[in-house]
Formats: C-alpha cells, structure tokens, sequence
C-alpha cells in the first residue's frame, strides 16, 4: 500500500516564478492536509481540502498561494511570483476521514532563489 | 502564548535510559493529541496518538494526556541512538469542520551510547 506521494521532491525557482506541488494521497484517502516547514521553526497548517472542496484555508497567506484537490489526479498547491521567504519545506498528509491519523508524504522542499 | 508549548531542547539521555518529553496546550477544547517522529531532513512520522486521560503504552513508547492540567507526554524507554530525533507534538480541536493539527516546536532528543 502506497504512502502518501509528494513531488517534485526538490523544486528550485527564481524568484517571481511559479511553484507547483503536488500531492497524492494514500489509497482509500480523501482528507488532504497541506503544512509548511520554515527554516527552523515548526510545522504550520495551510489548508485542508476534499475532493473538490476547500474546507479550511486558515493557514493559507491570503496572496500568491492557492491550493485544489480536484476529482481527478492530485491535490496541487500552487505559489505564483515566489519570493525567498517562500523556502520551505512543504509536507501534505492525508487522512481516511476527519477524525482519523494524518500521514505525511517525504515533503517537497523549495528553494527560492 | 502559543497553542501548543515544548522545550526545544536538546534533551541529551544515555543509551539505555528513559526520555521523558513534554508538551502543553492551551485550547481546553482539544480532543486529539500525537506524537510525531521527525528525523533530520525527513517527514514527520507518527509514534503514538491519544484521546483519553491516562496512560497508552506502544512497546517502548507511552504516552501519558491529562486534560485538567492540559498536559501530554511521551517516554520513551531503554532509549536508542536510533531514537535520537526531533519529537513533535500535535493537537486537534475538537471542532468537527477541520481536521487541522497544531504543532508544537518540537523536542530534540539526543541519545549518546
């Protein structure tokens, strides 16, 4: 059974282009959780989506960051015009339902530079 | 204050010996409470979760909630180099619109043979 799949695994941008990651979740598993990892500090939640759904965007900057999960293929978070203080580690987890375990994908780390 | 508190560390124990981690929280709302593994340049993985006062116990991993005192803990024992980590702790309110898990900063552990 696949864990949850995150790519690319290493993404370096320029700043003011765009990022693209993806992520697919666990088989069986509709809950997708977007998190960063700043340099040195903790993870913080983004977004938490379904299928088709925003559910809670809390945690997203209100600027340049958005985030699907369409019915078909892979959650995506997108960053337009990438600025250095966007280098991060970025970790999507899914879930069978609300109430269950998160499990995190290996994390794509973006460099800006 | 921040929602989930930990001592960043490092927490240094010899091999063989019990490492107790902490963590506390101030939403007394909270229902949920993991413990998450992450090793250096890694993903967070889970160790334990927990919904109820007391003590769970998984081989040599226990962890231990009291939600009077807004507490939670995890030992770890006959402690291995192979545990030397960073141990994060993770909190879910218990609203029924998101699933999203507050983190604290995380406990470094270093276990020296």
């Amino acid at each position: 059974n696949a864990g949850v799949m995150q790519n690319p695994r290493h993404l370096v941008r320029r700043r003011g282009q765009e990022a693209r990651l993806r992520c697919s979740p666990m088989k069986g598993h509709s809950h997708v959780y977007w998190y960063r990892q700043l340099p040195e500090e903790g993870l913080k939640f983004m977004v938490y989506l379904q299928k088709e759904n925003i559910i809670d965007e809390s945690g997203m900057p209100k600027e340049r960051f958005s985030a699907e999960f369409p019915k078909e293929g892979p959650s995506i978070l997108r960053i337009q015009q990438v600025v250095r203080g966007d280098s991060a580690a970025y970790f999507c987890a899914s879930s069978q339902d609300i109430q269950e375990t998160q499990y995190f994908g290996p994390g794509t780390r973006l460099l800006v530079l | 204050q921040k929602e989930v508190e930990q001592n960043s560390g490092p927490l240094s124990v010899p091999e063989g010996a019990i490492a107790s981690l902490n963590c506390t929280y101030s939403d007394r709302g909270s229902q949920s409470f993991f413990w998450y593994r992450q090793y250096s340049g890694k993903s967070p993985e889970l160790i334990m979760s927990i919904y109820s006062n007391g003590d769970k116990e998984d081989g040599r991993f226990t962890a231990q909630l009291n939600k009077a005192s807004q507490y939670v803990s995890l030992l770890i024992r006959d402690s291995q180099p192979s545990d030397s980590a960073t141990y994060l702790c993770a909190v879910k309110r218990g609203s029924s619109n998101t699933g999203k898990l507050i983190f604290g900063q995380g406990t470094t552990l270093q276990v020296k043979p």
